[in-house]
């Protein structure tokens, strides 16, 4: 049974340049949420979603960030126009329907380790 | 503004003792608590968890105590293990069907053998 899948695990990018950053969940899961994390800070969220649907993307910053997780494929999070400032590790997590009387855990990803020069 | 707060950036603990980690949060919307623990270049691994209809929850050798009124939440390892030595997030979800989680920064715990 797969966990969550990211891929690149690292990317580096130039300043200017677009990041894709992939992430294919659990098996059986149908919400996946991104999380950054910059040096020495906890995990920040983003956005969450589900196929084709973005439920929440209040702590996605309002340029040059967007997501999608379309029906087929993976969750892709898009980064336009890279800064310094984006250089973080970006985690993903999926979970099954949320069910407010079962466990409820997101399980994440190993991360993309984005690296702005 | 910091709503889940882990206030011991670091924490050592000898093999074989209870390792005590603690979390603060000033949201009382937060009824649903986690606790991750993350390894170098891994992504976080879920631990542990408590809804706040409890006070307690217990698995193996990780227990969660919630203190609602001050809210305070600690997760309590016993025994220590080398392996345990890993950086610690508490995380928590508010019960407005809110899925995203608010993590603290994390500790660091270290387990010198």
């Amino acid at each position: 049974n797969a966990g969550v899948m990211q891929n690149p695990r690292h990317l580096v990018r130039r300043r200017g340049q677009e990041a894709r950053l992939r992430c294919s969940p659990m098996k059986g899961h149908s919400h996946v949420y991104w999380y950054r994390q910059l040096p020495e800070e906890g995990l920040k969220f983003m956005v969450y979603l589900q196929k084709e649907n973005i439920i929440d993307e209040s702590g996605m910053p309002k340029e040059r960030f967007s997501a999608e997780f379309p029906k087929e494929g993976p969750s892709i999070l898009r980064i336009q126009q890279v800064v310094r400032g984006d250089s973080a590790a970006y985690f993903c997590a999926s979970s099954p329907l949320p069910g407010r009387t079962s466990s409820y855990e997101q399980y994440f990803g190993p991360g993309t380790r984005l690296t702005v020069t | 503004d910091q709503q889940v707060k882990q206030n011991s950036p670091s924490l050592s603990v000898q093999e074989g003792r209870i390792s005590i980690l603690n979390c603060d949060y000033t949201n009382s919307m937060f009824d649903y608590f986690l606790w991750y623990k993350k390894y170098p270049a891994e992504g976080p691994t879920f631990l542990i968890s408590i809804s706040s209809i409890k006070d307690k929850n217990e698995d193996g050798r990780f227990t969660v105590f919630l203190n609602k009124s001050a809210k305070h939440l600690s997760l309590h390892i016993v025994p220590s293990q080398p392996g345990d030595s890993a950086v610690y997030f508490c995380a928590a979800n508010d019960s407005f069907g809110n899925e995203k989680l608010t993590f603290g920064t994390g500790t660091r715990l270290t387990i010198i053998p």
